[in-house]
């Protein structure tokens, strides 16, 4: 089993929708949790932190569900330019290692 | 101000031939990540730098893999004996560690590796 797995998709969502991604992983001592956002053939950006509480940033809500051990990532009200790769990445507490997924693919269409 | 920045931004090297990839981290940041990502698949973890230590070298997939980082600032990943399985993008990635549970990374724009 990989240490963070996501949906590689893609999601094929048109503009204005809401969209949910969800990203699971497996070590118990993990401690902080992220969305980054990739365009194609660019470097990974960060979308946000997931913090235990649930975290909202304009159209978009990172939630964190530690009993199952999953991060959740919703897009609401979609545009053309929220298309890209999303990677959830994971670090365990008191550790330096970040764990990436592999990413979700997001299309959104007119 | 400048972001992370990594030399050359394209390598073609033949099989066998040693490989030298830079990363300029942003001013001030202690903390320096090198990440490996093969096409169409998500970041793999190679290093991380405290400083010019590396306490966490678990990611190195092999001994031909080696990183250095000198003044704090510039780090150096070599790939010794190219192998083909190592086309990848390498991306280096570098962060402030103030709070180390939620210190944000900044990527540089990666070196694109292709080994003939």
């Amino acid at each position: 089993r990989k240490e963070v797995e996501q949906d590689p998709g893609p999601f094929n969502v048109p503009e204005g929708a809401t969209v949910a991604f969800n990203c699971t992983y497996s070590n118990s001592a993990s401690q902080s949790f992220f969305w980054y956002r990739q365009d194609c053939r660019k470097e990974p950006k960060l979308l946000m932190s997931v913090y235990s509480s649930g975290n909202e940033d304009g159209r978009f809500t990172a939630q964190l569900n530690r009993a199952s051990q999953y991060i959740s990532l919703l897009i609401r009200d979609s545009k053309l330019s929220d298309s890209a790769t999303y990677l959830c990445a994971v670090k365990l507490a008191g550790g330096f290692k970040t764990i990436f997924g592999a990413g979700t693919r997001l299309f959104v269409k007119a | 101000g400048a972001g992370v920045s990594q030399s050359p931004s394209n390598k073609v090297t033949e099989k066998g031939k040693d490989v030298e990839l830079r990363c300029d981290p942003i001013s001030g940041h202690t903390a320096l990540y090198w990440y490996r990502q093969r096409l169409g698949q998500g970041l793999e973890f190679l290093i991380y730098f405290q400083g010019n230590s590396a306490p966490d070298k678990s990611g190195l997939p092999s001994d031909r893999f080696s990183a250095e980082r000198t003044g704090e600032s510039v780090s150096t990943l070599t790939i010794q004996r190219t192998q083909q399985e190592d086309s990848a993008v390498y991306l280096c990635a570098s962060s402030s560690a103030i709070l180390q549970g939620t210190d944000t990374q900044y990527f540089g724009p990666g070196t694109r590796l292709t080994v003939l």
